[in-house]
């Protein structure tokens, strides 16, 4: 079954806006991923954050993580069309096993 | 580094034929999985090796599907007797622990369509 669910399920917007996707999941983990898809292609690892971190940054990425809400949210600023991808978050509940969730389908508008 | 080499990258057959997918892992990564990916269910992960040894496979569907890892470099999944719902892509991806998270890198994929 799915730990984490990504919301929205697809999101599109202008060129130089921010994006926003949310991640939520059920379990404890002990941290939480976020890869990107391109169509046709293998997933790739954008940032990792783990349990004991609220905030983390990897150029124009931002990632958040509450633990108590069981959520975590991926923001990319200042959009591209380069990121037009679907957006993964997967969670790892221990050992090496991780757990993706269904995906957002993000669209850049030129 | 090459990065994770699977192969085919696409096939498409029969009902009823088996299917063999390759795949050799990140040299250095002590982890492989296999993940199958379709629209209806998502990623979902079949199962996973540790040094060449299965740890998890409570993902594969069912007999029909089996794994093996007879050495570092290398990996196989095959499906016998392949059937229509099979159709998907299946992903290898490799990892190697590094305290507290593992980055598992992908394949490009195989494209499997079973008609």
């Amino acid at each position: 079954s799915q730990q984490g669910e990504e919301d929205p399920q697809a999101l599109s917007i202008q060129e130089g806006e921010n994006a926003t996707m949310n991640c939520s999941y059920k379990t404890s983990i002990n941290n939480l991923q976020w890869y990107r898809q391109n169509s046709g292609r293998g997933l790739v690892h954008l940032i990792l954050i783990r349990s004991n971190e609220r905030e983390k940054h990897s150029g124009r990425l931002r990632v958040t993580l509450d633990t108590s809400k069981k959520s975590s949210s991926l923001l990319i600023t200042a959009s591209r069309a380069a990121d037009t991808a679907s957006y993964f978050c997967a969670t790892s509940q221990g050992a090496q096993k991780l757990v993706f969730g269904q995906g957002t389908r993000l669209t850049i508008n030129p | 580094d090459a990065g994770v080499i699977q192969s085919p990258r696409h096939e498409v057959t029969e009902m009823g034929q088996e299917v063999t997918l390759r795949c050799k892992p990140i040299s250095g990564h002590d982890y492989l999985f296999w993940y199958r990916q379709t629209m209806m269910r998502g990623l979902e992960l079949l199962i996973y090796f540790n040094n060449n040894v299965p740890i998890d496979d409570s993902g594969m569907p069912e007999d029909r599907f089996s794994a093996k890892m007879p050495n570092a470099s290398f990996s196989t999944l095959k499906i016998q007797p392949s059937e229509p719902r099979d159709s998907a892509v299946y992903f290898c991806a490799s990892s190697f622990l590094q305290g507290s998270g593992n980055t598992i890198y992908f394949g490009e994929g195989s494209w499997l369509t079973v008609v």
